[in-house]
């Protein structure tokens, strides 16, 4: 079972370049979720989605956005990258309240 | 607002002794609490989760956890650690009115030999 996968792994941006993250599921949930995770201060929700053409903004939305157009993707954009987005970010997935699914990150770099 | 304070930032634990790690909450409604493991590099695996009931409660590689509604902890304990059980952990609440997870701001495990 893939579970969540994010893409990519790693990237490099310079700033003010844009770019997007993709995150897909296979296991049918409704809710999802971007985090970012940055040395002490654990996981912070950026933005999330409650079903298929939702969207709403978490405790560090700016400078993002995102979008679930079908069920079992949610992208998360950054339009015009800064060095303070520099950070680890986490998409994950549940059935609203219970256990959520984590990818294994993305890595990004902003110079 | 639901919130989740780990007082302990690193702890430094020998091999073969016990570990606790202690979780706070603030949450209005009843709350669903979860500890999550991350290994360098990792995403995160979930090791245990208490809904309601036994208020003991038992999940993967011999960690259990303890719901005490009275103090508003849920702290992760075990036995004998092993040197693999070097990682980060956090703790999250969540509720069934509230999908959204809060996370604690993690503690990170030593294991010296």
């Amino acid at each position: 079972n893939a579970g969540v996968t994010q893409t990519p792994k790693f990237r490099v941006l310079k700033t003010g370049q844009s770019m997007t993250l993709l995150c897909a599921q296979d296991m049918n949930h409704e809710y999802m979720y971007w985090y970012r995770q940055d040395p002490g201060m654990g996981l912070r929700l950026i933005h999330y989605s409650v079903g298929e053409g939702t969207t709403a903004k978490g405790e560090v939305p700016d400078g993002y956005n995102v979008s679930r157009l079908k069920k079992q993707n949610f992208l998360l954009g950054l339009e015009s990258a800064a060095p303070s987005q520099t950070s680890v970010y986490f998409c994950a997935s549940n059935t609203g309240g219970g256990e959520a699914f984590f990818g294994q990150g993305t890595r990004l770099t902003v110079v | 607002a639901q919130s989740v304070t780990q007082p302990d930032i690193h702890i430094t634990v020998s091999e073969g002794a016990s570990l606790e790690l202690r979780c706070n909450y603030s949450y209005g409604a009843t709350p669903y609490l979860f500890w999550y493991v991350q290994s360098p590099g990792q995403g995160l695996q979930l090791l245990l989760k208490y809904f309601s009931g036994d208020t003991l409660v038992q999940g993967i590689k011999g960690f259990e956890a303890e719901f005490k509604r009275s103090q508003s902890s849920f702290n992760l304990r075990k036995p004998s650690v092993h040197w693999s059980d070097a990682a980060e952990y956090f703790c999250a609440v969540g509720s069934f009115n509230d999908y959204k997870l809060s996370f604690g701001a993690g503690t990170t495990v030593t294991v010296r030999a």
